[in-house]
Parts: C-alpha cells; structure tokens; sequence
C-alpha cells in the first residue's frame, strides 16, 4: 500500500531564505509526482507535476526533484516570500492508477 | 477556461440529512475524482468516474455514501444520513483522461458541516 510522508509538518522561516519541502513515497512503481498549494479554506493549486521519466521541474522560484528509485522528492523554494505562506502537499499517482495519493502537507510560514 | 467548479463551498445539515455536492469539471474533461480531507488528515481517495460510469470506488464507504456523472450535468457525491464523522472536506479534481502523465485540477471544495 503506497504511503506518502511530509516532513516537517511546519516550517517557519524569515522572508528571503531558500527553503526545502520533503517528500518520501513507499512505492516507487508511480506514473508522476505533484506538489499542490493549499491555502486555508481554499482548493488546492498545482505548482509542479513531475513525470516518473523526469528528474525534475521547474517554475518560477520553485523547483522539483525527483528520485523515484529512493521514493524520494523535494520542493525548493527560492527567496521565500510572505506570499508564499500556505499548506505545500505532495501526491504521488499510482502505476496503473488514477488515484492521487497525498501526504499530510508541510504548513510553511514566511515571516515578514 | 473556467477551472472545476463546485457548489455549494459551504454545507450544514443536521444529523440524518441527506448532502448533495455537486462538480463541473474543467471544459473538455470527461474524467472526475472525488477526495475528501478530514481535519488534520491528508485528502484521501474516494471514487473515479467517467460519464455515466464509476470506475474505481475503492475508497468510498461502503453505506451511505453514493457518486453519479451523468451524461448531461455536473457529478454529484451524495451522502444519506449524515453523521457528525462526514463533517470535512470534499474536494472534486478532473482530468482529460487516462494518460500516465494526465494532470488533475482541482476544485475549491466543499465544507460540509454536520450538526
């Protein structure tokens, strides 16, 4: 049964650092890979979808990694910004699936 | 483009009522997915339809709860008798179809509240 961990549940920073989200999967057999953003009492954004054939995506100050033969990803968020204060969720869809299967997020706080 | 559109955002029922929640997916979408988040939990899988099919209810509980997508109108999650337990999250994705590299978008969700 494919299980998807987050760590840190919570990141507090200062506006300006780099930042890094973690994502770790059981099940290495997935066809991609999404980070989404959450805000409070709101839908989910999709920031990235990385390909099981893809190392990594890129978007503005975020960047994803994948490593799927570890079942591992990351999250990179460049001078962070107030703005970017949200929930950060990282689902992985399953090989021969349509299900997305979510972690519990990372709630990130930028501090002004 | 509109996105995925839900309604109601915000549902109260009381207890033993009967909630219907309602998802239009994205135009040009024929694939839709219903996920529900409950307090501090991660959103979890409930059911993947297709117009006028149910393809996988793995997820869905076994009494109470039922999902259509009928071949004209919105997919509807329909919960019978609510409980204060159904009280989170339902969130409605979709997608243009079965692809290993098929993107879903969501919806902003429905909170329903059970009283």
């Amino acid at each position: 049964k494919q299980e998807v961990t987050q760590i840190p549940a919570a990141l507090s920073v200062p506006e300006g650092e780099n930042l890094v989200l973690n994502c770790s999967f059981t099940d290495s057999a997935i066809y991609n890979l999404q980070w989404f953003r959450q805000d409070p009492g709101k839908g989910l954004t999709s920031l990235l979808l990385i390909q099981s054939s893809q190392r990594e995506q890129t978007s503005g100050r975020l960047n994803a990694s994948l490593d799927k033969s570890s079942g591992r990803s990351t999250l990179y968020i460049a001078a962070s910004q107030p703005g970017d204060s949200a929930t950060y969720l990282c689902a992985v869809r399953e090989g021969g699936s349509e299900k997305l299967v979510f972690g519990k997020g990372t709630k990130l706080t930028v501090n002004p | 483009n509109a996105g995925v559109m839900q309604n109601p955002r915000h549902l109260v029922r009381r207890r033993g009522q009967e909630a219907r929640l309602r998802c239009s997916p994205m135009k040009g979408h024929s694939h839709v997915y219903w996920y529900r988040q409950l307090p501090e939990e991660g959103l979890k899988f409930m059911v993947y339809l297709q117009k006028e099919n149910i393809i996988d209810e793995s997820g869905m509980p076994k009494e109470r709860f039922s999902a259509e997508f009928p071949k004209e109108g919105p997919s509807i999650l329909r919960i019978q008798q609510v409980v204060r337990g159904d009280s989170a999250a339902y969130f409605c994705a979709s997608s243009k179809g079965v692809h290993q590299n098929t993107e879903a978008f969501f919806g902003q969700g429905t909170r329903l509240t059970v009283v």
